[in-house]
């Protein structure tokens, strides 16, 4: 069935240094790769997305890229401050048979970022 | 604030009791979603309405669990006779497409 593996799990950072997060994905027809922060107590936040047909999105220190052929993505933070401390979870959107748009999440990452 | 509403945030219920929870979308968002996400996992989807129908379900809803969206507005998500493993954050996001969605704050649910 489908499946998306994220790595790491946990991710120690010191303050100003860069974050990379990788997550596969098992359905090659997928066409769209959001990613979402969350904090404790509270609902994901999407932060980024992308979709099947561009290999890059940047939006300020957020990057995310993607290689359709590995059937992988990942995502970037530089200059990384506190504020950045969350768990972050990969997210794929398996086109067949998916007129809805249900995701399938990853395990999530939990970054934290030392001052 | 215009983002996902749930109702309520935390719910505590003895095993065998039923729950009812409430979403309420982003007011221009057609398609609503429930997912339900346990300690240190990803969310997991349940079911799926585009307006008022219920266009798909997760194996993961059993003969319990139920969910309505009369009028195509807010959503409900009721589960009968709560077991155990019923405890978990339940999330609901809505869309305007088949792309971004957006997540409400959850209601978590214990059941003791």
């Amino acid at each position: 069935g489908e499946n998306v593996e994220q790595h790491p799990s946990t991710l120690s950072v010191q303050e100003g240094d860069s974050a990379v997060i990788k997550c596969t994905y098992s359905d090659s027809a997928s066409n769209y790769f959001p990613w979402y922060k969350q904090e404790l107590g509270k609902g994901p936040q999407l932060i980024i997305d992308i979709r099947s047909n561009v290999g890059e999105k940047k939006d300020q220190r957020i990057a995310v890229t993607l290689n359709k052929t590995a059937k992988h993505f990942s995502l970037h933070i530089t200059e990384t401050q506190p504020e950045d401390s969350a768990v972050y979870f990969c997210a794929a959107k398996p086109s067949l048979g998916n007129q809805g748009g249900k995701l399938i999440f990853g395990q999530g990452t939990e970054l934290s970022v030392k001052p | 604030d215009t983002g996902v509403s749930q109702d309520p945030r935390h719910k505590i219920t003895k095993r065998g009791q039923n729950v009812t929870f409430r979403c309420d979308p982003i007011s221009e968002h057609n398609r609503l979603y429930w997912y339900r996400q346990t300690l240190g996992q990803g969310p997991e989807f349940l079911t799926y309405f585009q307006n008022e129908a219920q266009l798909e379900k997760s194996r993961l809803l059993s003969d319990r669990f139920s969910a309505e969206r009369p009028k195509g507005s807010f959503s409900t998500l009721e589960i009968q006779r709560t077991e155990q493993g019923d405890s978990a954050m339940y999330l609901c996001a809505s869309s305007r497409t088949t792309y971004e969605q957006y997540f409400g704050p959850g209601t978590r649910l214990t059941v003791t």
